[in-house]
């Protein structure tokens, strides 16, 4: 099974850089998704880590540490359209229908005011 | 990218009835899944629909409650049976990216928005 952990709610400044934390517990590990969901629309793609390490993308990095089951999404030069909840996702690598199954977090809801 | 058209895009139904969602894309696509998000809660894999074959389904949801369709590689209905208030969720159809099972990419469609009265 798996069991993923990010804070519910963060609020930022726009023109401020923020770090949204994941950590999981699980069966086994094909990889970690980072995916942006505006209000009312669907999830988005944004980060894919399997490997240690930091995967940077224009304005976005996210970084995964398998020993220690962790991962941060860090968005800088925050705008106003960043507000979205922000959803870590874990792959397992014994799903049973291949390599597409994601456990999703609950996702942070993130703010960003003037 | 894949574009995903799914409807209806919101329904009001009453309790005991049945709501068929219908999902379509763009390209033909092996893997399509149906996720469920609950108010508050984030999204729960209810079963990954099979092209030819029954529909594969997480623990949790079952046949009854949730027949799902594929009759080609561009095509899949969920029905969500004999409604209830706690049905009153977002149904969302997924597929996964072309680049293959290495990137695990999702697309996701609009979503259905039920609520169950």
């Amino acid at each position: 099974g798996q069991n993923i952990d990010q804070p519910t709610e963060m609020t930022a400044t726009e023109g401020a850089i923020v770090q949204i934390n994941c950590t999981y517990q699980t069966s086994g590990f094909n990889g970690l998704f980072w995916y942006q969901q505006h209000a009312g629309e669907a999830p988005t793609f944004l980060s894919y880590n399997v490997l240690d390490g930091l995967e940077e993308k224009g304005r976005f990095s996210s970084f995964l540490s398998r020993s220690k089951g962790y991962s941060y999404l860090l968005l800088k030069e925050l705008q106003m359209k960043d507000s979205a909840s922000y959803l870590c996702a874990v792959r397992d690598a014994y799903s049973g229908a291949g390599s597409y199954q994601l456990t999703f977090g609950k996702g942070t809801k993130l703010s960003v005011i003037p | 990218s894949a574009v995903i058209s799914q409807k209806p895009s919101r329904d009001i139904c009453q309790r005991g009835t049945s709501l068929t969602i219908q999902c379509q894309v763009d390209s033909q696509v092996t893997m399509m899944f149906w996720y469920r998000q609950q108010p508050g809660q984030s999204l729960t894999l209810i079963a990954t629909a099979n092209q030819g074959s029954e529909a594969t389904y997480e623990s949790g949801f079952v046949i009854d409650k949730f027949p799902i369709s594929r009759p080609n590689l561009t095509f899949s209905t969920l029905t969500v049976s004999n409604m209830s208030p706690e049905d009153s969720s977002i149904y969302l159809c997924s597929v996964a990216g072309a680049e293959g099972p290495h990137t695990g990419e999702l697309f996701f469609g609009e979503g259905s928005r039920l609520t169950v009265l």
